[in-house]
């Protein structure tokens, strides 16, 4: 069975402080990587992907890949209240041909004012 | 932007009924999936289709059906409707499988 964990949180941290969030994958062969974004009773919205290992950097976003230890993170910069939301990681493992991800349950993250 | 439309927002349906869930989007994508989403289950995927009058299972099928006679619009039939299907229905789409999916605004279904 293959699995994404996330922590589910809550997650506070001040505004203008960097939040990470943080996310492990079980399958190996796994190819490409997102982060969703979904605020309470909405939809989720992609926010960022990654494919190769190393940082991406996509404004106040950063996303972290290291397939070797199976891992990947969301760092936001200079949090801002309305980045308070579930944030959710997607993964497409290497029998995803069709084009399936596999989502973890979702990090809380609560931006305090 | 690419646009993935659900029908309905909101659906109040009684024990026993048929229901469709439709979903149209309007990019010309290849795959579309349908997921169900519960609190402390995540998201969950019931079936997906990669072309016209193609499907596949996804984790979840039992309860359900689906239909996918043109390439814009799949449809999530529950074949007799039940409590335990009360939950967020999202609909999404992908142009090929190197992208992430484009959401639709979801369905909340409640079954009473």
């Amino acid at each position: 069975q293959k699995e994404v964990e996330q922590n589910s949180g809550p997650l506070s941290v001040p505004e203008g402080a960097i939040a990470s969030l943080n996310c492990t994958y079980s399958d190996r062969g796994s190819q490409s990587f997102f982060w969703y974004r979904q605020y309470s009773g909405k939809s989720p919205e992609l926010i960022m992907s990654i494919y190769s290992n190393g940082d991406k950097e996509d404004g106040r976003f950063t996303a972290q890949l290291n397939k070797a230890s199976q891992y990947v993170s969301l760092l936001i910069r200079d949090s801002q209240p309305s980045d308070s939301a579930t944030y959710l990681c997607a993964v497409r493992g290497y029998g995803g041909s069709q084009g399936n991800l596999i989502f973890g349950k979702g990090t809380k993250l609560s931006v305090k004012p | 932007d690419v646009k993935v439309t659900q029908s309905s927002r909101y659906l109040v349906k009684r024990t026993g009924e048929k229901v469709f869930l439709e979903c149209v989007q309007d990019m010309d994508h290849e795959n579309m999936f349908w997921y169900r989403q519960d609190p402390g289950l995540g998201l969950r995927l019931i079936y997906f289709s990669y072309d016209v009058k193609m499907k596949e299972k996804g984790d979840i099928p039992e309860g359900y059906s689906v239909s996918r006679e043109k390439k814009e619009r799949f449809s999530l039939i529950l074949e007799s409707a039940s409590t335990n299907q009360t939950s967020m229905y999202l609909c999404a789409s992908i142009r090929t499988a190197n992208y992430g999916y484009t959401f639709g605004s979801g369905t909340r279904l409640t079954v009473v």
